[in-house]
């Protein structure tokens, strides 16, 4: 299979600051990676696809500029919410497709941002 | 713009008995349909797709277009199937990878 990874698996941060969560595909290459949030006890929502060597692309609904993503290899995602608040806090789950151009997703483990 | 509806947020059966999980869907379209799992505490992954009609783990699942549903089917339930069930669309064309989730099912097999 292939694997996707994500770093830091959780992580508490103060109102006002910026934080970066990677995504990197282990054993494959991405051209394009997509990051979801999701809420508790709720689902899975996308919010941006990321794409190798040009700007991401965002869910209508979805602020840019607080959820800045950059996808500057082929094998690494990054999504960071800067000036981060409090609603901000919930889970972030990135994924991958094995091949360009393929539906079926490779998810990673997801990561748990706490504002504070 | 597509949706994905997961009635139950909660299934309870005994092991042994059948189960199925409900998962309609509103699109236009011709979607691709998935069934993902989450295992307590592991990622997602992906348990079927509609294209593949196969079956994984003894679940079958199938895609009826008239009545827009994707149904999750197990006849004999075991312990080990309890988890969280998302049905997942791909509108297809240039949406290529973008999933819209369903709300989840959490499955429980009691024993």
């Amino acid at each position: 299979g292939a694997v996707v990874s994500q770093h830091p698996s959780w992580v508490i941060c103060k109102s006002g600051t910026s934080v970066k969560i990677e995504c990197r595909s282990l054993d494959f290459q991405a051209t394009t990676m997509f990051w979801y949030r999701q809420f508790p006890k709720q689902s899975l929502m996308l919010m941006a696809t990321s794409n190798e060597g040009s700007k991401a692309t965002y869910e209508q609904g979805v602020e840019k500029d607080k959820f800045l993503i950059n996808h500057a290899s082929l094998t690494l995602s990054t999504l960071t919410v800067t000036s981060a608040h409090p609603e901000d806090s919930s889970f972030y789950i990135c994924s991958a497709p094995r091949r360009a151009g393929w539906n079926e997703q490779f998810f990673g483990p997801g990561t748990r941002l706490t504002v504070l | 713009a597509q949706r994905v509806t997961q009635p139950e947020k909660l299934l309870s059966v005994f092991k042994g008995a059948p189960v199925e999980l409900k998962c309609n869907y509103s699109y236009s379209g011709s979607p691709e349909l998935f069934w993902y799992v989450q295992y307590s505490r592991q990622r997602l992954q992906l348990l079927l797709r509609h294209i593949s009609r196969e079956s994984i783990k003894g679940f079958t699942a199938d895609l009826n277009k008239g009545e827009t549903s994707f149904h999750l089917k197990k006849p004999f339930a075991q312990e080990e199937d309890s988890a969280m069930y998302y049905c997942a669309l791909n509108a297809g064309g240039t949406s290529y990878g973008k999933l819209t989730f369903g709300q989840g099912t959490i499955l429980t097999v009691h024993p």
